[in-house]
């Protein structure tokens, strides 16, 4: 069974920083492409920022880029986002997901992990 | 990287069909066939429903499809059920990217 779990979310200062992980399990990690998704409070869905199984390749949304960075270590199953210069529009429940490398869509989503900018 | 623009609501009757479109651009949906929905109850993660425009992934009802002209994508829910009624949002590749759609909060009447 596919499993993936969130962790390190949390409230931070605007201008902080904060590292989430995403542990993967139930399938050969290093053969998927992964993604990072966010939901603001009572908003639609955002993609933030994606990356190649190997590690080679990364995306970022416009809304992110130069202050996020996505990162993998396929020898521990896990996936990072490491997040700087946070804002208060930063505030949201971040999921991890597959993302098909050949088709881009998420099959399988993890439960979240909420993080909360203010001051 | 505009969002993708879905109507706010949508709703049914038991047994009825509701269709929730997804206007794109040629930037997005009119240029590629990589449009995916997901399906979101309240305080869960997204569901896959369908992807590559009209496939559904395995254990998703063939009440769901899904069909795309031009640069609007559509979602049918045919022979809507009480366990339907939840957020859709559709996505699509942008070039190197996805865009998620505004999302429609679908009600079972």
């Amino acid at each position: 069974e596919v499993q993936l779990l969130e962790s390190g979310g949390g409230l931070v200062q605007p201008g902080g920083s904060l590292r989430l992980s995403c542990e993967a399990s139930g399938f050969t990690f290093s053969t998927y492409a992964m993604s990072w998704v966010r939901q603001a409070p009572g908003k639609g869905l955002e993609w933030v920022s994606g990356i190649s199984g190997s590690g080679g390749s990364t995306y970022y949304a416009d809304s992110v880029k130069g202050r996020f960075t996505i990162s993998r270590d396929n020898s521990k199953n896990t996936l990072f986002l490491q997040m700087n210069t946070l804002r208060a529009e930063d505030t949201a429940t971040y999921y991890c997901a597959t993302w098909d490398w050949n088709n881009y869509y998420s099959h399988y989503w993890g439960l979240g992990t909420l993080v909360t900018v203010s001051s | 990287q505009s969002a993708l623009t879905q109507p706010p609501s949508a709703s049914g009757s038991p047994g009825q069909s509701v269709t929730i479109s997804c206007t794109g651009t040629s930037s997005d949906v009119g240029t590629y066939n990589f449009v995916s929905w997901y399906q979101q109850h309240p305080g869960k993660a997204p569901k896959l429903m369908i992807y590559d425009v009209s496939k559904r992934p395995s254990g998703v009802p063939d009440r769901f499809s899904g069909s795309k002209s031009g640069n609007t994508a559509s979602l049918t829910v045919s022979g809507l059920q009480a366990d339907d009624e939840a957020d859709y949002f559709c996505s699509s590749y942008a070039g190197s990217i996805n865009v998620f759609g505004t999302g429609t909060k679908v009600t079972v009447l």
